[in-house]
Order: structure tokens, then C-alpha cells, then sequence
């Protein structure tokens, strides 16, 4: 148990649907990672918190996606108008400034 | 362009022997270097890291090997268990208040022991 949870853990829905995921951190970490990993690829960074403050977005988070971390606690990443290729596992993590990320485990979207 | 690479998918060694995953890196700002383990349908796990000030670190039957020079690195797990069979991903990091710390994952080695 890394102390990272993550809800729902599964989650289908149907295309042009809205969803929202949740990640709770392990507590005295300021830094929270949203990652998206599909089938033979290594988690693929999509966004990071350092508390409230987003640092940072790669672009393969389109306008359709959108993370939040209100008070530097909890996240939520939400895709709008979900797509077949948002089929994913959606991981987040949370660290300690210089020490190893932690990850949950994870929400399977499946889009149909 | 893929900053972590790791070039063998997959690697089968008998139960008992040593299993070597091998990580290059392109980014020179990266200091700080890990690996984890996944399970299917679970989040990665921590395993073992190693600082770029060193170019050793030992934590039981783990030992993460650094070259910095060359850009590389390499895990060995010695002797391997059946429970070892997993997913590792190396993965890189630049520590510090820069644009750089996120951590980066190469795309995975799947081991398989054979009992």
C-alpha cells in the first residue's frame, strides 16, 4: 500500500462522454504527477502540481483535458468529450521534493 | 524523442541466475535515476535509485549501476525469483526546482524467471 489512492480503479464509458478522475496523495507530499500508460509503453507524463500550482502540461494533454489540485491536496483530471483513443490506464503519483515518486493504482477508461 | 530508452522488451532467465535490464538516457540534465516494478493492472512500485554523484547502489538482491559517461545504466538482480517476473521501467529526473522534474519513464523491459 503506497498511500496513493485513485477512484474509480475501472471505468468504461461511451464516446463524447465526460469524465472525471480522482487522486488522493500520500499527505506530505507536495508534488502530484498525473501519467496516462497505454498497452507496451512506459507511463507517459500528461501534467505536475508542486501543492496548488500546476507546473507544468505536456502536449499530449489536449484542450479536452484538464487537471485541477484545489488547497495542493487532492486532484482531479477530467477528459470532456472522450474519444476511443483516451482508452488508457491513468496513473498518478506524488512525491517529496529530490526523493522517488509513489504511484497509485491507477484508473483503467475504457471508451466505447 | 524519447529522453529514456529501454531497447530490449523483453528478457527470460533461468530461476537462480542474474537478470541485467539495461536503460540509456539522452538528456544531460538528468541526476537522478530509478526503476520500478509493475504487475498487471497495478501502478508501478518503487524499487531501487540511484544519485548521478554515484555509480552504485545496492539494496538486497538490487543493485542499479550508473555510467554516466555513457549514458547508461543497469539493473541486476541477483539471484532471480519466479516473483520477480514483471514489467521494469527505468525512469529519469532532474531534482530541483526546474522544468525538468518530472520524472521520465523509458518504455519498459518485461523479465519473465523460469523456474
Amino acid at each position: 500500500d503506497t498511500g496513493v489512492s485513485q477512484d474509480p480503479r475501472h471505468k468504461i464509458t461511451k464516446r463524447g462522454q465526460n469524465v472525471t478522475f480522482r487522486c488522493d496523495p500520500i499527505s506530505e507530499h507536495n508534488r502530484l504527477y498525473w501519467y496516462r500508460q497505454t498497452l507496451g509503453q512506459g507511463p507517459e507524463f500528461l501534467t505536475y502540481f508542486q501543492n496548488e500550482a500546476q507546473l507544468e502540461k505536456s502536449r499530449l494533454l489536449s484542450d479536452r483535458f484538464s487537471a485541477e489540485r484545489p488547497k495542493g491536496s487532492f486532484s482531479t483530471l477530467e477528459i470532456q468529450r472522450t474519444e476511443q483513443g483516451d482508452s488508457a490506464m491513468y496513473l498518478c503519483a506524488t512525491r517529496r521534493i529530490s526523493a522517488e515518486a509513489f504511484f497509485g493504482q491507477g484508473t483503467r477508461l475504457t471508451v466505447v | 524523442d524519447q529522453q529514456v530508452k529501454q531497447n530490449s522488451p523483453s528478457l527470460s532467465v533461468q530461476e537462480g541466475r542474474i537478470s541485467i535490464l539495461n536503460c540509456d538516457y539522452t538528456n544531460s540534465m538528468f541526476d537522478y535515476f530509478l526503476w520500478y516494478k509493475k504487475y498487471p493492472a497495478e501502478g508501478p512500485t518503487f524499487l531501487i535509485s540511484i544519485s548521478s554523484i554515484k555509480d552504485k547502489n545496492e539494496d538486497g538482491r538490487f543493485t542499479v549501476f550508473l555510467n554516466k559517461s555513457a549514458k547508461h545504466l543497469s539493473l541486476h538482480i541477483v539471484p532471480s525469483q519466479p516473483g520477480d517476473s514483471a514489467v521494469y521501467f527505468c525512469a529519469a529526473s532532474a531534482r530541483g526546482e526546474t522544468s525538468y522534474d518530472k520524472v521520465i519513464f523509458g518504455p519498459g523491459t518485461s523479465l519473465s524467471v523460469i523456474p
